[in-house]
């Protein structure tokens, strides 16, 4: 059983750069065949497509995010990160990794992040 | 606003059965055999539901099925069970630029 859980800062201030990290259990990142993917919810609302990375360090961004996102692979911890830089209070959102792109089958419970001074 | 388009809310009683729309176009779900449904529970990750339009999971009531015709995907929920009460959003890849597009969600009432 694939298992993803989220870490990193809760509250970041804004202006600066809002850093997760994803680690991986149950499964490899570096055997392939999937995406490993950022997908953030702001409160109340729908899901929005941040990006992904493929286990090579291939990756592929949303455009309206691709300015601020980098996202990155570690694949000797089976880890993949999230980096978000110049943050402000619409960045506010709880912040999922998962594995896929157009088909998600597994999750991280989300960590909320909160932009506030 | 979202690039597919679900209806706000959508009801039923036990045992009923509901239908939910996930509206596209030709560059997104009629483009595509890649329409998935997530089903998210308050304060929960979502969890796939339905994949490829028609396919489920192992583990997946069978009381849950997809479909699509045209730009239109449907996620149908038969015999409604209290439990089934949660937001549903579907996804779908797309030719633009964004690759991956959801809809904007729809809760799910169970009367």
């Amino acid at each position: 059983q694939v298992q993803l859980q989220e870490s990193g800062p809760g509250l970041v201030k804004p202006s600066q750069t809002l850093s997760l990290t994803c680690t991986v259990s149950g499964g490899s990142i570096s055997s392939g065949g999937y995406y490993w993917s950022w997908i953030r919810q702001h409160p109340g609302k729908g899901l929005e497509w941040i990006g992904y990375i493929y286990y090579s360090g291939s990756t592929y961004y949303n455009p309206s995010l691709k300015s601020r996102v980098t996202i990155s692979v570690d694949t000797s911890k089976n880890q993949f990160s999230l980096k978000l830089s110049s943050v402000t209070a619409a960045d506010t959102a709880v912040y999922y990794c998962a594995r896929g792109a157009g088909t998600v089958d597994y999750w991280g419970q989300g960590t909320l992040v909160t932009v506030s001074s | 606003q979202s690039a597919l388009t679900q209806p706000a809310s959508v009801s039923g009683s036990p045992g009923q059965s509901i239908t939910i729309s996930c509206t596209g176009t030709s560059s997104d779900v009629g483009g595509y055999n890649y329409v998935s449904w997530y089903q998210q529970h308050p304060g929960k990750a979502p969890k796939l539901m339905i994949y490829e339009v028609s396919n489920r999971p192992s583990g997946v009531p069978d009381r849950f099925s997809g479909s699509k015709s045209g730009n239109t995907a449907s996620l149908t929920i038969s015999g409604l069970q209290a439990e089934d009460e949660a937001d549903y959003y579907c996804s779908s890849y797309t030719s633009s630029s964004t690759l991956v597009v959801f809809g904007g969600g729809t809760k799910l009432t169970v009367l």
